[in-house]
């Protein structure tokens, strides 16, 4: 089973800021990285899936990237707006999903 | 409308007592994976299954127990055996077993055992 670290686990930021975190994971039977955004009261929704060492995606403002190399991913958010308050959690896939604590950002305007 | 279903969203239970949670999913996903959050704790894997008829432990099985004999549905039991089973529990879906597409999550289901 991966052991799988987010840091921070927690954020307060002003709208407008960008900002970013931190996924780590075992190099090592790796097939996938998984972010997720969680917001209150809500199911988690699938942001990116990331298979390949030097992966980007973006999806408007939020944008990812993937080492596989050295086991880690970057999620970043450019002009964060509060509708992007949310727990944000990534997920290593090996032979099951294994998620990290998660980052929980707060925007305020 | 195409989803997980996870029931029922509250659930409170006397100490000692055995209690299924379901979930229900019309999507067609090969794998299903119960997690429980804790506060602080963030999503740990109960029992994961990829295929009907076959299910594995994750991190923290023990006073669990689940069955897939069915590919649309994966109960899962929270046993007197379980010390701690006040916490919220969490079911998704994937379409493949390997994993490399989106999962996708029921609402789930907060359990209180009093």
């Amino acid at each position: 089973i991966l052991n799988v670290e987010q840091s921070p686990q927690s954020l307060h930021v002003q709208e407008g800021d960008s900002t970013n975190f931190t996924c780590s994971f075992p190099s090592s039977n790796f097939y996938a990285l998984h972010w997720y955004r969680w917001e209150t009261a809500k199911s988690p929704e699938a942001l990116f899936v990331m298979t390949l060492n030097g992966d980007e995606k973006k999806k408007g403002r939020i944008s990812a990237t993937l080492n596989t190399k050295e086991g880690y991913s970057y999620l970043y958010i450019k002009g964060s707006q509060p509708e992007d308050s949310a727990t944000y959690l990534c997920a290593a896939a090996g032979t099951a999903l294994i998620f990290g604590k998660g980052t929980t950002l707060s925007v305020s305007s | 409308d195409g989803g997980i279903t996870q029931s029922p969203k509250y659930l409170f239970r006397k100490e000692g007592q055995n209690v299924t949670l379901s979930c229900e999913q019309n999507l067609n996903h090969d794998a299903m994976y119960w997690y429980r959050q804790d506060p602080g704790q963030g999503l740990r894997l109960i029992y994961y299954s990829q295929i009907v008829n076959d299910f594995q432990k994750g991190d923290i099985a023990e006073g669990y127990s689940v069955s897939r004999e069915k590919k649309e549905s994966f109960p899962l039991t929270v046993t007197s055996a379980q010390k701690n089973p006040t916490a919220f529990y969490l079911c998704a879906s994937s379409i493949y077993s390997n994993l490399n597409t989106e999962a996708f999550f029921g609402q789930g289901t907060r359990l209180t055992v009093v």
